[in-house]
């Protein structure tokens, strides 16, 4: 089974400032990792996500995240941030080996506030 | 391009009453359906499963049930809601034979009272 730990309840940081949210995973198997974003009162929209290949992962709205699988980690980053990025950021694993249905493990989330 | 349709967006129920929120979706077919609750402060928590129509996984004992009619919706329900099953839930998809990438609806804030 896979877990999911995000340390961070909450960042606040100044706009134009880098960010780094941090993800930790726990797995004895291969995984697929993703970042989703949910601003309030709507549905989580993917960020991006690793499945094999470059550990450096490009998604949307300049956010990127590096897979480090002797850290088990997969920390998302921004290098300057928008107001509009105030929102909440989950972090997710799912097994790598498995076919057909997958299921999605979800962190507690990272609350992202962005102040002028 | 595939939809997902999530309704109704927000509801206020009185304890003891039914629940039925109902989630479509289009542009695909035989996708893997869930349905998720969000707590405060406890991310988002696997309710139910369907890999097929009459196929429902339970992942947590609890006051809810779910249902696949069709291909493409999936209905979760209640007989008799408790004040514990207020939250944000929440529908989504992926593909049959994807890579666990999940498509989530926008979401029903549920308030029991």
């Amino acid at each position: 089974a896979q877990s999911v730990t995000q340390l961070d309840s909450q960042v606040p940081v100044f706009e134009e400032a880098p960010v780094e949210l941090r993800c930790n995973y726990s797995s004895s198997v291969s995984v697929y990792l993703f970042w989703y974003v949910q601003y309030p009162n709507q549905g989580l929209q993917l960020l991006l996500k690793y499945l094999s290949g470059s550990t450096l992962v490009k998604g949307i709205n300049g956010f990127e995240a590096e897979f480090n699988k002797s850290q088990t980690s997969f920390h998302l980053r921004k290098p300057s941030v928008h107001i509009s990025d105030t929102a909440e950021y989950f972090c997710a694993v799912s097994d790598a080996g498995s076919t057909g249905f997958q299921k999605l493990v979800f962190g507690t989330g990272t609350r992202l506030l962005v102040s002028p | 391009s595939q939809t997902i349709h999530q309704w109704p967006a927000t509801l206020v129920q009185p304890v003891g009453s039914p629940l039925s929120l109902e989630c479509t979706v289009e542009g695909t077919s035989n996708p893997n359906l869930y349905w998720y609750r969000q707590a405060a402060g406890r991310g988002l928590q696997l309710l139910f499963y369907s890999v097929g129509i009459g196929q429902i996984s339970s992942e947590v004992p609890q006051n809810l049930s779910a249902s696949r009619p069709q291909d493409r919706q999936f209905i979760l329900s209640s007989k008799k809601l408790l004040l514990s099953d207020s939250g944000f839930y929440l529908c989504a998809w992926s593909p049959l034979q994807g890579k666990a990438e999940a498509f989530f609806g926008q979401g029903t804030r549920l308030t029991v009272v």
